[in-house]
């Protein structure tokens, strides 16, 4: 399995607090993204990164921003938390571009309410 | 209409059947993907395919670029195999980003 480590698995959080997520992977792969799972929806990405502090966003990025200071990390930080973006997130790594037929590897998700 | 469709939504079965997931996609791509969610929450990337058919044990997947198609078969199923299996695609041919189908649930009972 690939070394993808979420933090933290569970949270739950008032309305209006910064939340902030953690990817840490020991793969040394250049593209990481964040990924939120609700219900009745596929995966939706917020955010992704294709190196050190190159980022940017995806379909559902409003409310969200992330940092890449190193290949190894990937933060993802409300910065204001509302009830909609109680969620699961997940964290995932290629190696290259998803173009270019480069499989993705999973965290295992943090499950995240907002109350 | 959603750009990736999957279906049935929702499957049981008993162990031994043979399973058939169905993907429809609306979009031109480059590969398409299956994936594994487990119970537990964990995702699992199974297969990237471009063309033909890839098998990996008991799982074969298959894609018509054509038909904008693919199925994910499971041959002798088995309770371990219950999850959700999703499929996803790029939208364009020049991008980093994935859509992804709302999964199928299978349930299979001993």
């Amino acid at each position: 399995d690939a070394g993808i480590t979420q933090s933290p698995r569970h949270k739950v959080t008032e309305t209006g607090t910064p939340v902030t997520l953690r990817c840490h992977q020991t793969e040394n792969h250049r593209y990481m993204y964040w990924y939120r799972q609700d219900p009745g929806h596929g995966l939706r990405l917020i955010h992704y990164s294709y190196g050190v502090k190159d980022t940017d966003k995806g379909e559902v990025s409003d409310g969200y921003s992330v940092s890449r200071s190193k290949t190894e990390d990937f933060l993802l930080t409300l910065e204001s938390a509302t009830s909609s973006q109680t969620s699961v997130y997940f964290c995932a790594i290629s190696e290259r571009r998803i173009i270019g037929n480069s499989p993705l590897h999973f965290g295992n998700g943090t499950r995240l309410t907002v109350t | 209409k959603n750009e990736v469709e999957q279906s049935p939504q929702n499957l049981t079965a008993q162990e031994g059947e043979f399973i058939t997931i169905n993907c429809s996609y609306s979009v031109g791509i480059s590969a398409l993907h299956w994936l594994q969610q487990h119970p537990g929450g964990g995702i699992v990337s199974l297969f990237m395919l471009s063309s033909g058919k890839k098998k990996h044990g008991r799982l074969i997947a298959t894609i018509n670029i054509q038909e904008k198609h693919s199925s994910l078969h499971i041959t002798a199923s088995h309770p371990r195999d219950s999850a959700v299996y999703i499929c996803a695609v790029p939208p364009t041919y020049n991008t980093d980003k994935l859509i992804f189908g709302t999964g199928t649930r299978l349930q299979v009972f001993p």
